[in-house]
């Protein structure tokens, strides 16, 4: 069964040091999300691609966070620099909602 | 402002009941409906998809309906076990198969052996 890809799986940074996750969506499907999830909440809507465009970063933290999907493939979400408040669990999601197991980042 | 709320935030519940898990949603003019497992640490997996024109979908054990009009969702599982203990988070697609979907907080649910 076709999976979405996402590491590492654990990542803990020291703050103000960057920190970078990886997904690969699903082969073919065009749309992916990153979502993040602090803990007891749900997830919620970083940024949404189409193929290689953006479609939605409203709720981006662009002063700190970036993300690229240069060839409309795989994508990669940055955080330079991290912040505390900034642990939580970060999902990449491919067409139809199919979930990646997630990168959860702690930062100390 | 669109919005999904889950009640119970936690429920406890003895091995081998029933029980349901309540979602409500702000917007009637919704496009479909999931329902989510999380274990803890772990990412989303997918347990019933309802789109608007449906009124419920079973899986197994489990049945989710949906109720635009009251905008309201239910999912129950029947004869629960202590491996369906996990979160169950209710996601709601508000314009299209590929709009963002708007997570409740979820349900944290114990099934006491």
């Amino acid at each position: 069964e076709a999976e979405v890809a996402q590491s590492p799986r654990y990542k803990i940074t020291e703050k103000s040091q960057a920190v970078a996750f990886w997904c690969d969506p699903i082969s073919g499907h065009a749309t992916l999300y990153w979502y993040r999830q602090i803990l007891g909440q749900g997830p919620e809507l970083l940024v949404q691609f189409q193929d290689e465009s953006v479609v939605d970063d409203s709720q981006l933290p662009k002063d700190r966070f970036s993300a690229e999907r240069l060839k409309g493939v795989d994508s990669t979400l940055k955080i330079q620099p991290a912040e505390l408040g900034d642990s939580a669990m970060y999902l990449c999601a491919s067409s139809g909602y199919t979930f990646g197991s997630g990168t959860r980042l702690t930062v100390v | 402002k669109q919005e999904v709320t889950q009640i119970p935030a936690a429920l406890s519940v003895p091995e081998g009941e029933n029980l349901v898990l309540n979602c409500s949603f702000t917007d009637s003019a919704i496009y479909n409906l999931q329902w989510f497992r999380q274990d803890p640490g772990k990412g989303l997996t997918s347990l019933l998809l309802i789109q608007s024109s449906q009124r419920e979908q079973t899986s197994g054990r489990l049945n989710a309906s949906l109720d635009k009009s009251s905008g309201r969702s239910t999912l129950y599982i029947a004869a629960s076990q202590p491996g369906d203990s996990a979160t169950y988070l209710c996601a709601v697609s508000f314009r299209n198969r590929d709009d963002k979907i708007i997570f409740g907080k979820g349900t944290r649910l114990h099934i006491l052996p």
